[in-house]
């Protein structure tokens, strides 16, 4: 357990609907990374928040947008979902600007499976 | 841009039989370079970081190993329990964000 927790893990949708997905990173983490993951892509990076700051966009489609709360915890809007949405969202943290050897991981949670109708 | 390519795609192994996976890199400056486990249907486990040419890092029947093009993840004497997806995947200086390779998928027989 990486003590990344994600909900809900399975979300079954139509084309054309919109859905939230949520993340709660580990405890005194403060980045959070949201990463799509599609049998033909592989893990592709979406976007990065540290302590609430938007810090980096990756291949993130305009329909997808993200925040990061007060509390750390994220959430992964996706809006007029289409086929080519359905894969697994994984949600991932880590320590960004503590010092000492490990602050560079990225812990990963159990993910989301996307599927859209 | 960054890239990331495994070899080989897939690869099947008696229990007991060793073998390394590749993870071939091409980075502007690289900050890191993972090894991940993936379970299907689950999220990449974290496995190793190694950051400079000649890095080694072990555990249990697994050892990575880091050169300036490319990085080796071997495993001694697997059990049917190894198997899995490896991801190997990269971190650029000044960036946060992983590139990932797409993996090996090793299948260990008993």
């Amino acid at each position: 357990d990486s003590g990344v927790t994600q909900t809900p893990k399975h979300l079954i949708t139509a084309t054309g609907q919109r859905v939230t997905l949520r993340c709660s990173p580990r405890s005194g983490d403060l980045s959070v990374y949201w990463y799509q993951q599609s049998l033909d892509q592989g893990l592709q990076f979406l976007i990065h928040y540290y302590n609430g700051e938007e810090r980096a966009k990756g291949n993130i489609l305009e329909r997808f947008s993200a925040q990061q709360f007060p509390d750390l915890h994220s959430e992964l809007n996706l809006s007029s979902l289409e086929l080519g949405d359905s894969a697994l969202y994984f949600c991932a943290s880590s320590v960004v600007g503590a010092s000492g050897p490990s602050y560079n991981e990225q812990f990963f949670g159990p993910g989301t499976r996307l599927t859209v109708l | 841009e960054d890239q990331v390519t495994q070899s080989p795609e897939a690869l099947r192994l008696q229990e007991g039989e060793s073998s390394s996976l590749n993870c071939s890199y091409t980075v502007s400056g690289l900050r890191g370079l993972f090894w991940y486990r993936q379970d299907p249907g689950k999220g990449p486990e974290f496995l190793f970081t190694l950051y400079s040419a000649g890095e080694e890092k072990e555990k249990e029947r697994l050892k990575a190993t880091l050169t300036k093009k490319e990085s080796f993840l071997h495993i001694t004497a697997p059990k049917p329990e190894d198997s899995a997806t490896y991801l190997c995947a990269v971190r650029r200086t000044g960036f946060q964000k992983l590139v990932f390779g797409t993996g090996t998928r090793l299948l260990v027989s008993p």
